[in-house]
């Protein structure tokens, strides 16, 4: 069974712009998650998606946003780039939405960096 | 009260030794608590998890120590190999969130 594959693996951006990564879940699984990870931070949740809805969305401005589609694939954009969206972005997708007590499977993230 | 509050920061180990992570939580709707390593370049990869209705789950040489009334879980790797040298993440879940610790650099020295 293929493991969560996020696409692009590396990107960089200059400020301003706005970028969009891709996250394709494990066959079967309906939940994606998106977090941001940073040295200082740590993993940082950004949201949520299970069957096309936002279920739950962490504490970040509103130049980050997500969507899920039909077949349970998702996105997350970021809009306006700043310096500090640098970072790695983390995709993870389970079997039923967190709660569920199914553990989370991480792709190996998109590494943005921002010039 | 939705924190998770992991130590030590960063910990090396002889090989051969234990290496032992701490995490602490407050929040008592908690009922699943993972552990996570992850190594450069790599995303987040489940390593072992627990329930609170249970005190201590072992998988190999890892193990899990829990102790609800204190509110604290932590892991224990047995005999560390340089292999295990890793960022460790704990994590605990309600019903709506999974809230992380802030991780544990592990080094293993050979």
């Amino acid at each position: 069974k293929a493991g969560v594959t996020q696409t692009p693996r590396y990107l960089i951006k200059t400020r301003g712009q706005q970028v969009t990564l891709s996250c394709s879940p494990i066959s079967g699984h309906r939940s994606v998650s998106w977090y941001q990870q940073t040295p200082g931070q740590g993993l940082q949740f950004l949201f949520e998606y299970f069957s096309e809805t936002q279920r739950n969305k962490g504490n970040f401005p509103g130049r980050f946003s997500g969507r899920q589609f039909s077949n349970s694939r998702s996105e997350m954009n970021v809009s306006t780039l700043e310096l500090g969206d640098s970072a790695l972005y983390l995709c993870a997708s389970s079997l039923s939405p967190t709660g569920g007590n199914q553990p989370q499977h991480f792709g190996d993230g998109t590494r943005l960096s921002i010039l | 009260q939705q924190q998770v509050k992991q130590s030590p920061q960063s910990l090396i180990v002889q090989k051969g030794g234990i290496s032992i992570i701490n995490c602490a939580y407050e929040n008592t709707a908690f009922d699943y608590f993972p552990w996570y390593q992850q190594f450069p370049g790599k995303g987040p990869a489940l390593l072992i998890a627990i329930r609170p209705d249970v005190s201590e789950k072992k998988e190999g040489r890892f193990t899990i120590s829990f102790n609800k009334s204190a509110k604290q879980f932590s892991l224990h790797i047995m005999d560390s190999q340089p292999g295990d040298s890793a960022t460790y993440f704990c994590a605990a879940q309600s019903n709506y969130q999974l809230i992380w610790g802030a991780g544990t650099k592990l080094i293993i020295k050979p």
